[in-house]
Parts: C-alpha cells; sequence; structure tokens
C-alpha cells in the first residue's frame, strides 16, 4: 500500500488568493507528479519532477508553479486563484519501479 | 503522438454481469500498459498492468491480456458487484527514449453497477 497524502482534501477559496496544495509521500520515490482533473474525468499532466530541485512543466499549460526541495514534499502553489481553476488535483510518485504510479486522494478546489 | 482510446461510458450492469471495457492505443516501441481504478472521492488505484506482448494482468477478479496485434488491452471480469461501481483508466508508460515515467491516460470509462 502506497502512502502519499495531499491536504487539504477540500478547499473553497474566493478569487485572488494565493493557496498551496500539499503533497508529501514517505516511500522515497524520486518521481513525482500532479494532474488536474476535469469534471469528465480526464487527467492531465500539469506538472513533474524527477528529483530534489528538478521541476518541468507537464502537457497541460497550467498558471501552478511547484517546488521539490525535498523529496517528499511537492507543493503546488496558485498566487492568485481563478474560478477557471476549480477542479479537482491529483498527486502521485514513483519509484524504482519507474512505470507505476502511486496516487493521492486528491484535493477538490472551488474557486468562488 | 502516442494515445489511449477507451469505450465510452457510462457503462451500466446488473450484478454478476460480464464486463468488457475497450482499451485500444498507439504507440511508438513497446509500452507497458495498465489499468488504473478511482472510486467515488478517492484517488486512483493500480488495478493491474502488462509489461510486454501477451502479458495477461490480473487482480481482484479483473483481467486483461497485451495484444500488440491489436494494439488493445481491454479490461474484464466475469462477474461484477456493486462495489466495482468506480471510473476505470487504462494508461501507457515507457514509450520514447529514457523511460521518463509519464504516463499517457485515457479518457476513463464509468462503470454503474445496479443490485
Amino acid at each position: 500500500e502506497a502512502d502519499i497524502y495531499q491536504t487539504p482534501r477540500y478547499l473553497v477559496i474566493g478569487t485572488g488568493k494565493k493557496i498551496t496544495l500539499e503533497c508529501s509521500q514517505t516511500m522515497g520515490h524520486d518521481k513525482m507528479y500532479w494532474y488536474q482533473q476535469d469534471p469528465g474525468m480526464e487527467l492531465h499532466l500539469i506538472h513533474y519532477s524527477y528529483g530534489v530541485n528538478s521541476t518541468e512543466k507537464g502537457d497541460l499549460s497550467s498558471e501552478s508553479t511547484v517546488s521539490r526541495i525535498r523529496t517528499e514534499h511537492f507543493p503546488l502553489t496558485l498566487e492568485s486563484a481563478r474560478p477557471s481553476h476549480t477542479s479537482q488535483y491529483l498527486c502521485a510518485s514513483s519509484g524504482l519501479d519507474k512505470e507505476t504510479q502511486y496516487f493521492g486522494p486528491g484535493t477538490r478546489l472551488l474557486v468562488l | 503522438g502516442n494515445s489511449v482510446t477507451q469505450m465510452e461510458g457510462p457503462v451500466t450492469l446488473s450484478e454478476e454481469a460480464f464486463l468488457t471495457i475497450n482499451c485500444t492505443y498507439t504507440a511508438t516501441g513497446y509500452p507497458s500498459l495498465f489499468w488504473y481504478v478511482q472510486y467515488p472521492g478517492e484517488g486512483l488505484q493500480l488495478l493491474l498492468k502488462a509489461t510486454k506482448a501477451d502479458d495477461k494482468g490480473s487482480n481482484k477478479g479483473f483481467e486483461a491480456t497485451y495484444r500488440k496485434e491489436t494494439t488493445s488491452f481491454h479490461l474484464e471480469k466475469g462477474s461484477v458487484q456493486v462495489s466495482d461501481s468506480a471510473v476505470y483508466f487504462c494508461a501507457l508508460s515507457g514509450v520514447g527514449s529514457g523511460n521518463t515515467g509519464k504516463l499517457i491516460f485515457g479518457q476513463g470509462t464509468t462503470l454503474q453497477v445496479k443490485p
């Protein structure tokens, strides 16, 4: 069983606020990922990291930013939230079996 | 480019019915193939995977066989339960130079099982 955590699970916030979505894993995995999941359930990769101090943009352009200062921690930040950012955000990680990704429970974000 | 196509949902079945969710892929090289499941209000969980042609992945009564000749990885279960109601994602990985670990997902198929 994978140990990957996301907080908060649900967030309702007003337009213009700065928010940080937390993601932590206790498995020592090098690779971590952020996905945005739209209401139709489709998943879009928005950021990924291959290790400490490594971050890359994903396939879907996003106004969010990420950092990877510690192996276990991969937070996502929105400097100024907008209603178009309303979505579910899923964090994942992978280790030695680099093809298998383990997902956190997700954060549901609603921007009013 | 590389892509995964799943049958559109929702798929609605009665309990104990046979399930097939179709998945086909387009890829260069030899990808690994996965099925993930997402239960309501949760993240994705790996259901099964296959890493080479003719491999069969299986878990919890679900099966899928990696068919290179038809570029398919259809998910099957002989007798579904209400608890199988979820969204199922087909995915591929390991394509292209340097295995980056990035997954390419299909659009997801919602399964509803009625008692």
